[in-house]
């Protein structure tokens, strides 16, 4: 079929406030999982990982939750700000080391 | 801080000619990987390597690709004939573990097939 552009979400969130981005995957064997940021015509950064035998994970200023039992994924970002503009993409490892990812979500940072 | 590089950075090319990207890997690292992003939508799997072979390839990496480690420090992918389709941007990545190791993405090579 022909391809068409995703509508990714957006998340507004004012300077300072907490931001919270979910997802959820679909392949309920997946134990290995990552987020990415992705700044405009730049490759995706990690962020963040947490393998499935853990059910939170904490780095500087980011927080990533996991809950198996529905199949979703949270990023949590503290005292968000303007350089955590971006594109924030999941992405779950399969077979291979194939990393699946997300359709991605909008996040802008309102000064 | 160690990082994956692509060259180009935008690859033009006529519909049917061969385009090879080029990437080198973190030095230290012996995963390495090909996705690809239309514009507009998800970052997709094209291909893994592992010690001089192929490990997984998605649909996408059709007879039209290939990918080669010609020395120690470089990762290419080649398409034999472009399609209009290929259009895309083509992310290299590596990782210095098997399952579950951190890829590390390069900042990609746009590819516009005219």
């Amino acid at each position: 079929g022909e391809s068409v552009g995703l509508h990714l979400p957006t998340l507004s969130v004012q300077e300072g406030d907490n931001s919270i981005i979910n997802c959820a995957y679909s392949n309920s064997a997946s134990d290995y999982f990552i987020w990415y940021k992705q700044e405009s015509g730049k490759g995706p950064q990690f962020i963040i990982d947490i393998r499935s035998n853990m059910d939170k994970r904490q780095g500087q200023r980011v927080t990533v939750l996991l809950n198996k039992t529905v199949k979703h994924l949270s990023l949590q970002i503290a005292a968000t700000q303007p350089g955590d503009s971006a594109v924030y993409f999941c992405a779950e490892m399969e077979y291979g080391n194939k990393l699946v990812f997300g359709a991605g979500t909008i996040l802008r940072v309102k000064s | 801080e160690p990082e994956v590089t692509q060259t180009p950075s935008h690859q033009v090319t006529q519909m049917g000619q061969e385009v090879i990207l080029r990437c080198v890997p973190i030095s230290n690292h012996l995963y390495f990987y090909w996705y690809r992003q239309i514009l507009g939508q998800k970052v997709e799997f094209l291909v893994s390597f592992y010690n001089n072979e192929i490990s997984e390839k998605s649909e996408i990496f059709d007879d039209q690709f290939s990918v080669e480690r010609p020395d120690g420090s470089n990762f290419t992918l080649k398409i034999r004939s472009t399609k209009l389709e290929d259009s895309a941007m083509y992310f290299c990545a590596s990782s210095g573990d098997g399952r579950g190791g951190i890829q590390y993405f390069g900042a990609g090579t746009r590819l516009s097939v005219l």
